[in-house]
């Protein structure tokens, strides 16, 4: 289920299932939207990203949709592992001005 | 394994004292930003560096001071900090400044956890 409040929103999937990650960006004039994640201790990792001209587009087992109507973007994560358990940011980029959205962890039930 | 490198990983200074941070990537990309992050928050742009010269400064307080001596260099010097600067502090950089960028793409490092006691 998801949860939000004082703390990191959070997801929590079965291990094989797929997950959903939401987020609304604020930007209209931003180039690209872009999705990170974040594991304890490191820095963010770039995962996918899609221009402001596109509406999905796919990598390996991850498929990212922007619906610039109501400004809203979602990771999709196919077939969730373990190791996928972490927290993702959404991110909006405009030339080189990059700003984080809020984020949320995604925990991987075995 | 991350192509930007951030030096110290840990630091624990003093409010009087002055210290840096540094960052390191040789892949090319001539723009470089410092972010700072608090816990279970999402990081904050605070400065951007495009072909070395600051192209965005998101109103920082001037105890922070950036600086990009070469293409390959950023730091961050500290001095005069206050508790409340504790955070992880992230260095990136990516392919193209200015202009309409072609990728989404920022490569971070790991980071430098700074306390400030």
């Amino acid at each position: 289920g998801e949860s939000v409040g004082l703390h990191l929103p959070t997801l929590s999937v079965q291990e094989g299932d797929n997950s959903i990650i939401n987020c609304a960006y604020s930007n209209s004039a931003s180039d690209y939207f872009i999705w990170y994640k974040q594991e304890s201790g490191k820095g963010p990792q770039f995962i996918i990203d899609i221009r402001s001209n596109m509406d999905k587009r796919q990598g390996q087992r991850v498929t990212v949709l922007l619906n610039k109507t109501v400004k809203h973007l979602s990771l999709q994560i196919a077939a969730t592992q373990p190791g996928d358990s972490a927290v993702y940011f959404c991110a909006e980029k405009e030339n080189n001005d990059m700003r984080f959205g809020a984020g949320t962890r995604l925990t991987v039930k075995p | 394994d991350t192509e930007v490198t951030q030096t110290p990983k840990h630091l624990v200074m003093g409010m009087t004292n002055k210290k840096s941070l540094k960052c390191e990537q040789h892949m090319g990309h001539r723009a470089m930003y410092w972010y700072k992050q608090k816990a279970k928050k999402p990081p904050e742009l605070m400065f951007v560096y495009s072909y070395e010269k600051l192209s965005i400064n998101e109103s920082v307080p001037s105890r922070f001071s950036p600086e990009c001596p070469n293409s390959s260099l950023l730091n961050l010097h500290l001095h005069a900090l206050q508790p409340e600067d504790s955070a992880l502090y992230l260095c990136a950089s990516s392919r193209a400044p200015g202009g309409r960028s072609n990728t989404g793409e920022l490569f971070f490092g790991e980071g430098s956890r700074l306390t400030v006691l």
